[in-house]
């Protein structure tokens, strides 16, 4: 079955830099496109953008440039996201989440809390 | 960039109410919106795609209507499990835009 298992919980301290994996299985990993999305503490839901998994090119949303980074590792079916220069207010969880029509599912990991803390 | 905007912010009902949550875009999206569910703690589940597609396993009390920018999320008869946050998405489009609203938030009376 289609899984998406994100790494845990991270406290980092201002200024230092976060990387959160996302490892798929149980389908071809290239087929689909990956998205994140974003939830800081108490508020909504707010999509960061998505990688291409085929070509490895990065798109972000309006308000997610600058500090962060997608990749990928195709050989071991992994999305990461790169936040550097971390501030108190990336303090969020962060979600990865598969691209794809929606009859195919729709599958989420479970979600990766990051806390800026000094 | 287009903007989903939800109403009301919160509601306040008692199981077993009919509730109609909306959402509005900035600009016409023809039928490309998905509503979601979620819990405390709870990744989002999807419960419609396609504005009136309801996903696998979501039951019929859950159905969506709208088309181009107004779209509305119906619950016909609240269970207790219903008492969640509720997000539409533009979501179907290629590349990806997929801009969520600002969430309704359903709670017990």
């Amino acid at each position: 079955q289609v899984q998406l298992v994100q790494s845990g919980s991270e406290l980092k301290k201002p200024g230092a830099s976060v990387k959160v994996s996302c490892k798929a299985s149980g389908y071809t990993f290239t087929t689909y496109a990956m998205n994140w999305v974003r939830q800081a503490p108490g508020q909504g839901l707010e999509w960061m953008g998505w990688i291409n998994t085929n070509s490895g090119n990065p798109t972000y949303a309006q308000g997610f440039t600058g500090r962060i980074v997608f990749s990928l590792d195709t050989s071991v079916n992994m999305a990461y996201l790169e936040i550097s220069g971390l501030k108190a207010e990336d303090t969020a969880v962060y979600y990865c989440a598969r691209e794809g029509p929606p009859i195919r599912g729709d599958y989420w990991g479970q979600g990766t809390l990051v806390t800026v803390s000094s | 960039e287009i903007v989903l905007t939800q109403s009301p912010a919160i509601l306040s009902l008692s199981p077993g109410e009919r509730v109609t949550l909306s959402c509005r875009a900035s600009q016409t999206i023809g039928n490309l919106l998905a509503w979601y569910q979620q819990k405390p703690g709870q990744a989002p589940r999807l419960l419609i795609y396609d504005a009136s597609t309801r996903a696998t396993g979501i039951p019929a009390r859950f159905s969506g209507s709208g088309s181009g920018i107004e779209f509305t999320l119906t619950i016909s008869s609240l269970e207790p499990e219903d008492f969640a946050v509720y997000y539409c998405q533009r979501r179907g489009n290629w590349p990806p835009r997929n801009t969520f609203g600002q969430g309704t938030k359903l709670e017990i009376k």
